[in-house]
């Protein structure tokens, strides 16, 4: 595909229950960032993948979250014990490097809507 | 105090006129200072970054740096209703580094 893409685009769960969101980057791209855009709130960084160094995962905001990157390229974010709080958008970015620059231009998905009942 | 602060807006104006959006910024060790666009139910998408003080155009959008003062501006000239959409500023340490957004402006250009 030309894009990031992710799945499912909509999520609706129960309190207490796991979800599994999927992000798929563009080929090619060795960085990978999971963001939170909550209703009326900026992005919030929550975690972030650069080839096979270790995560920086200082934004996430409790151990019920989780996040894996196979293979280099498919992640998974897992949120365990779902709150209600955790209703947001969830937005993964793939990045590459702007070579005159040198900096990692971030592309992102459509992103996944979670709504915790 | 947030890192990065900006007016959630919204922001409406007639097709035609000239949106001024702004940002601020309290730490000094940002260097790369971006717009996004967010149309409704979509992802951000990049308009512009850059790295100094100074105004960079494109086309119909200027951005302007002004390190002294921690402030960021995006200006969009002729604007279109296509233009109606969130803008978030989001400002980087240093490449590769996750960005930190502002809350975002709604913008309405109205026909």
């Amino acid at each position: 595909g030309a894009g990031v893409s992710q799945s499912p685009s909509n999520k609706v769960t129960e309190k207490g229950k796991d979800v599994e969101l999927r992000c798929d980057p563009i080929s090619g791209h060795t960085a990978l960032y999971w963001y939170r855009q909550s209703l009326g709130q900026g992005l919030e960084f929550l975690i972030y993948f650069q080839g096979n160094s270790a995560p920086d995962k200082s934004g996430l905001p409790s151990d019920r979250f989780s996040a894996e990157r196979t293979g280099g390229s498919v992640s998974t974010l897992t949120i365990q014990r779902t709150q209600q709080e955790d209703s947001a958008v969830y937005l993964c970015a793939s990045s590459s490097i702007d070579s005159p620059g040198g900096l990692e231009t971030q592309y992102f998905g459509p992103g996944t809507r979670l709504l915790v009942l | 105090q947030k890192e990065v602060e900006q007016d959630p807006g919204p922001l409406s104006v007639p097709e035609g006129a000239i949106v001024s959006l702004n940002c601020t910024y309290s730490n000094s060790a940002f260097q790369y200072f971006m717009w996004y666009r967010q149309y409704s139910r979509k992802g951000p998408e990049l308009l512009m970054y850059t790295y100094s003080s100074g105004n960079k155009e494109d086309g119909r959008f200027t951005a302007q740096v002004d390190k002294s003062s921690k402030y960021i501006s995006l200006f969009i000239r002729d604007s279109q209703p296509s233009d109606s959409a969130t803008y978030l500023c989001a400002i980087i340490k240093a490449a590769g580094n996750k960005l930190t957004f502002g809350g975002g402006t709604r913008v309405l250009v109205k026909p």
